[in-house]
């Protein structure tokens, strides 16, 4: 089946500028999850939905970054007033549950340049 | 969630089994044990999960010890495409999100 698809797959914009990074997860996964992966680095968590609701926003680094998912399916991560740190890629996941053994499955991911 | 620690990097002959070994040692009981991938340029890819006993599926096998505090991540026959970072995680049962190291960047060679 489909897995999880991200729109765009590369976006340049300058800074201070707006941007929205979409996430498609897998059809029936109530879990979302958003990540950011700096080169050379692991990926590091930024927030986490169970169905429509932002469950843990922990690791939203400022107000700058926001997420929603209305619906409970497709999300959409918003970064106002980009910065040049802000550049990463920025990986979207699903999984079946939020909570429990169920593994999450990765998009490509959006890989942000902030010039 | 408890911290592992994984060697940065190993080599592995085409053909032959890699294992890639994880150390963590804090690991509570209801802590699990998951393995993820990350071929370059692509989104990390799940292998294997568990919680104490040794796991098995198509793409690779876990070795847990019995004191739970180190793991090994066996590719039984690795090929150049599993040439990637693998990423060991220890997860709360009732956790959500992933806390990913640095992992081991496993080279496959001809």
């Amino acid at each position: 089946g489909a897995g999880v698809s991200q729109t765009p797959s590369n976006k340049v914009t300058e800074k201070g500028k707006y941007v929205e990074l979409r996430c498609d997860p897998i059809s029936g996964h109530t879990a979302l999850y958003w990540y950011r992966q700096s080169l050379g680095q692991g990926p590091e968590f930024l927030i986490y939905f169970q169905g429509t609701g932002a469950a843990d926003d922990s690791g939203l680094p400022n107000d700058r970054f926001f997420a929603v998912r209305p619906e409970g399916s497709v999300s959409t991560l918003k970064i106002q007033r980009t910065e040049r740190g802000d550049s990463a890629v920025y990986l979207c996941a699903s999984s079946q549950a939020g909570t429990g053994a169920y593994e999450q499955y990765f998009g490509p991911g959006t890989r942000l340049t902030v010039t | 969630d408890a911290k592992t620690t994984q060697p940065p990097s190993m080599d592995c002959a085409e053909g032959r089994a890699a294992n890639l070994p994880c150390n963590h040692s804090t690991i509570s009981g209801n802590e699990y044990v998951y393995w993820y991938r990350q071929i370059h340029s692509q989104g990390p890819q799940y292998i294997i999960h568990g919680l104490k006993n040794n796991e098995t599926n198509e793409m690779a096998s876990l070795i847990i010890t019995e004191d739970r505090k180190s793991s090994t991540l066996i590719l039984p026959h690795a090929t150049l495409r599993d040439t990637a970072v693998y990423y060991c995680i220890v997860r709360v049962v009732y956790g959500n999100k992933l806390v990913f190291g640095a992992g081991t960047i496993l080279r496959v060679k001809s």
